[in-house]
């Protein structure tokens, strides 16, 4: 069975410095991997996808992320944060063979908090 | 607007009274999910539909039912709550059930039985 770790519950980050939101996975075979960001009273958005090519990946709001296959990792980062990106953040992953419907498994969310 | 949407967002209920929470896409998505949130477990998943009238358990069916008359809709019944059910709901959807399809969550539905 896949798993996802966040090992952080939290990250601070000062406005205008880089920030890096850590994910680890673990699943069978080549993974699909996501991030989704929640703000407060929101459903998850939609942030960027891993499927297949280039190992970064760029997504939405300046954000993007590494897949490291050798150390099962998809790292979320974005080069200068700002105040409206405090928010939680969810990784995600789906095995590439997926018969049973269980499309996502999510890690445990790391709320990510930019001071001015 | 291509959104999914979930009705109510806040909920207060008893134990043991029946609810439904209605979710809705107009996006023509075959594939539709429930998740529960708790704090430090993430999102899991409850049931899904992989298309009409095809429904099965996700991680965590139990105290749940689900249908899927229509494509569109998705509704989350709560036959008799219990305050364990206490938590954040999201319907997602997605186009298929194919593993790189994106999923697109409603706002949630925030539940708290007493």
């Amino acid at each position: 069975a896949q798993s996802v770790a966040q090992p952080e519950d939290q990250v601070n980050v000062a406005e205008g410095n880089p920030l890096t939101v850590k994910c680890t996975y673990s699943v069978s075979g080549n993974p699909y991997l996501f991030w989704y960001v929640q703000y407060p009273n929101r459903g998850l958005q939609f942030l960027l996808k891993y499927i297949t090519g280039d190992n970064l990946v760029k997504g939405s709001y300046g954000f993007e992320a590494e897949f490291n296959k050798s150390q099962t990792s998809f790292h979320l980062k974005k080069p200068s944060a700002l105040v409206s990106d405090s928010a939680l953040y969810f990784c995600a992953v789906r095995p590439p063979i997926n018969n049973a419907g269980n499309m996502l498994t999510f890690g445990g969310g790391t709320r990510l908090m930019v001071k001015p | 607007e291509a959104q999914v949407t979930q009705n109510p967002r806040y909920l207060i209920t008893v134990t043991g009274k029946k609810l439904t929470v209605t979710c809705s896409q107009n996006m023509n998505h075959e594939y539709m999910s429930w998740y529960r949130q708790d704090p430090g477990l993430g999102l899991r998943q409850i049931y899904y539909s992989m298309n009409v009238e095809v429904t099965d358990k996700g991680d965590v069916p139990e105290g749940y039912k689900v249908s899927r008359k229509e494509k569109r809709n998705f509704p989350l019944i709560l036959e008799s709550p219990s305050p364990n059910q206490t938590s954040l709901y999201f319907c997602a959807s997605s186009l298929s059930v194919r593993s790189r399809e994106t999923q697109y969550f409603g706002p949630g539905t925030r539940l708290l039985v007493l």
